[in-house]
């Protein structure tokens, strides 16, 4: 079956630490997403892909880092630099369509991150 | 930035009400998405809306694109258990989403 593969469901990071969020897809599609989750809160867009080898920074990239070497894979990382990184994180796919349409969005099923 | 207004954000409400909720911006949008999101999952497509006045059904779900593009809502007829979860809305301009603050819904059996 098609869809996005999120690793792991739960992470724990310790002072200091990067850690990285796997996203695989097997869609076939070009772009690619992550977005941050707050209780009581909207969606918010960290980093995203339209294609491989290139990303852009969505509205709240300080302290996050991604990588798109494959269109299957999209990891992103949270380094230290990220001081409050407790969150429920969404990976996210679409397939890009002429200029821009991204609504059909397909969500993975997330990662809890929480700090020790 | 663009903001949504998403209300209410919370629901309790008997087995077998009707439902409606809403989003508000003070800017427009040119795709109007609604989403469910079970606890602990990412969030699902329920329905999306293209244009100003559309009403679009998805079973038991029916949502409007507002005339003025400025804003959208959606009804769910006689609920049941299953409906628990957050519904969020999220519009679309250029190729960017910007989602609402979700609304929670629990359903009393």
């Amino acid at each position: 079956d098609g869809g996005i593969t999120q690793s792991p469901k739960y992470l724990f990071r310790k002072e200091g630490q990067n850690v990285t969020l796997s996203c695989e897809q097997n869609l076939n599609h070009d772009a690619m997403y992550w977005y941050r989750q707050d209780p009581g809160q909207g969606l918010r867009l960290i980093y995203y892909s339209q294609i491989v080898n290139d990303f852009q920074k969505g509205d709240i990239a300080e302290g996050y880092s991604v990588s798109r070497e494959k269109k299957e894979s999209f990891p992103l990382t949270v380094t230290s630099a990220q001081k409050n990184p407790t969150a429920f994180y969404l990976c996210a796919s679409s397939m890009e369509q002429g200029k821009s349409t991204n609504e059909k969005l397909f969500f993975g099923s997330g990662t809890q991150l929480s700090v020790l | 930035g663009q903001q949504l207004n998403q209300s209410p954000q919370s629901m309790f409400i008997q087995e077998g009400e009707d439902v409606s909720m809403n989003c508000t911006s003070s800017s427009i949008f040119n795709t109007w998405l609604w989403y469910k999101q079970d606890p602990g999952e990412g969030p699902v497509l329920l329905i999306a809306l293209y244009k100003a006045g559309e009403l679009t059904s998805n079973g038991r779900l029916t949502a409007q694109f507002g005339i003025t593009r400025k804003d959208s809502f959606l009804n769910i007829s006689a609920s049941i258990p299953s409906d628990v979860g957050i519904y969020f809305c999220a519009g679309q301009y250029g190729n960017k989403l910007v989602f609402g603050a979700g609304t929670i819904l629990r359903v009393k059996s």
